[in-house]
């Protein structure tokens, strides 16, 4: 069966430090991989999808980047966090359809102090 | 622009008290319309997925419906442990999945 990782599950910095969560995914090879923020009360924001190693879209401009150095590893960072940057990230993989709900990974709360 | 709402924005149910979620979507070319149930602190659960106006799909005291402009998830005697925030959202080809805000269900005992 398939299993998503994410961490750390809670994550406190102060403005201007780095930041890089990761997520991995096992049993399953080629997911399509996402990064998803979900602000309190809103939608869940699709921040950056993956169909493959290397290849990353962007969905908001922004303070963040991605990227997939291995098949089932995703990486979101930044050089310099901002307090908007504060949030629940969430990872997320799926296939392509017809078997295309998404998985979700645990999440981690970002607070940018 | 493909959109999807929900409501009610909140909802406090006593146990038994059965009742109905909405999501309302525009979203061009619907593949499938997707629930799921979110825990406080935790990531999305995946639910149902509706393909076409007129299904319905149940699991325990969950009942999802589509039509061709909503869908319901219609709670039937709910528990304590049914209290969560339930998410849909719209998918279609060549597109990312469209979520709504969500509904907070509070179930009382």
């Amino acid at each position: 069966s398939q299993t998503i990782h994410q961490w750390p599950a809670t994550l406190v910095q102060p403005v201007g430090s780095p930041l890089s969560l990761e997520c991995t995914v096992e049993g399953t090879s080629n997911p399509n991989l996402y990064w998803y923020r979900q602000a309190a009360g809103r939608g869940l924001q699709l921040l950056f999808y993956s169909v493959g190693i290397g290849q990353i879209s962007s969905e908001v401009p922004q303070n963040l980047s991605a990227s997939r150095p291995q098949d089932r590893q995703f990486i979101l960072s930044s050089k310099k966090l901002l307090l908007s940057d504060s949030g629940f990230y969430l990872c997320a993989w799926n296939w392509e359809p017809p078997h295309e709900k998404l998985f979700f990974g645990s999440g981690t709360q970002l607070s940018v102090l | 622009e493909d959109q999807v709402t929900q409501s009610p924005e909140a909802l406090r149910l006593q146990e038994g008290e059965s009742s109905s979620l909405n999501c309302s979507y525009t979203v061009s070319g619907l593949r499938g319309l997707f629930w799921y149930r979110q825990d406080p602190g935790k990531g999305p659960e995946f639910l149902f997925t509706l393909y076409s106006a007129g299904e319905e799909k149940e699991k325990e005291r969950l009942k999802a419906t589509l039509t061709k402009k909503e869908s319901f998830l219609h709670i039937t005697a709910p528990k304590p442990e049914d209290s969560a925030t339930y998410l849909c959202a719209g998918h279609s080809y060549g597109q990312n999945f469209v979520f709504g805000p969500g509904t907070r269900l509070s179930v009382l005992p």
